[in-house]
């Protein structure tokens, strides 16, 4: 079975340019989970979801940054624009509703804003 | 809010040796749990163990345990019997139950680096 899939695995970008990550969550995971890892912050929550639905973004660092999820299958994170202190790993995690203390992490996109 | 302190930023132990990891958490609640994560080179976040608070007997897998003094807010990880492949970032997390159930708060981890 296929875990948490995450692209680009790297994206290298131009500050105020737009940047999409995008995160495919384990099937049957009704739970989404958005991290960011910096050196400066470590690894924070950013957002979550339950059924597609935003339950608690008080993570997401300013309204250049977004999140969706349209369907149980997609999410995506989105900056616009982007900053250099945007550059970090970028970490997607999917669980089960009563099981959310097992999350199953992806394997990060890193971000690197010029 | 809760807060996880790991006070080692970095640890080294002999191929073979035993290591105990560090970590203290501040939470007036009594329904959470802890958890230590894993993150190699390769990035992946993995989890090695979970402790869920109301359970006194400490969790163990494999050659990896926790001492988890509840009363003292501590929850500290011992890898036994050393391997190169256990060189890596350790994270200690902490999560509450009730309506925060799923948020993981992480400390600022622990390099351990694993010598033969």
């Amino acid at each position: 079975d296929a875990g948490v899939i995450q692209s680009p695995r790297h994206e290298v970008t131009e500050m105020g340019q737009e940047v999409t990550l995008r995160c495919k969550p384990i099937s049957g995971h009704d739970y989404l989970f958005w991290y960011r890892q910096t050196m400066m912050r470590g690894l924070e929550l950013l957002i979550y979801f339950n059924n597609n639905v935003p339950i608690d973004d008080s993570g997401m660092p300013e309204d250049r940054f977004s999140a969706k999820m349209p369907n149980a299958s997609f999410s995506t994170l989105k900056i616009q624009p982007s900053e250099p202190r945007d550059s970090a790993v970028y970490f997607c995690a999917s669980s089960l509703r009563f099981f959310r203390e097992t999350q199953y992490f992806g394997p990060g996109t890193r971000l690197l804003v010029l | 809010a809760q807060t996880v302190t790991q006070s080692q930023p970095e640890m080294s132990v002999q191929e073979a040796e035993t290591v105990t990891l560090s970590c203290t958490y501040d939470t007036s609640e009594s329904n959470y749990y802890l958890f230590w994560y894993k993150q190699p080179p390769s990035r992946q976040m993995i989890l090695v163990i979970r402790q869920e608070a109301y359970k006194q007997q400490n969790a163990t897998e494999n050659r990896f345990s926790v001492n988890f003094q509840k009363a003292a807010k501590s929850f500290s990880l011992k890898i036994s019997d050393s391997q190169l492949g256990d060189t890596a970032m350790y994270f200690c997390a902490f999560m509450l139950g009730g309506t925060s159930y799923g948020k993981l708060t992480f400390g600022q981890g622990t390099i351990l680096t694993v010598h033969p």
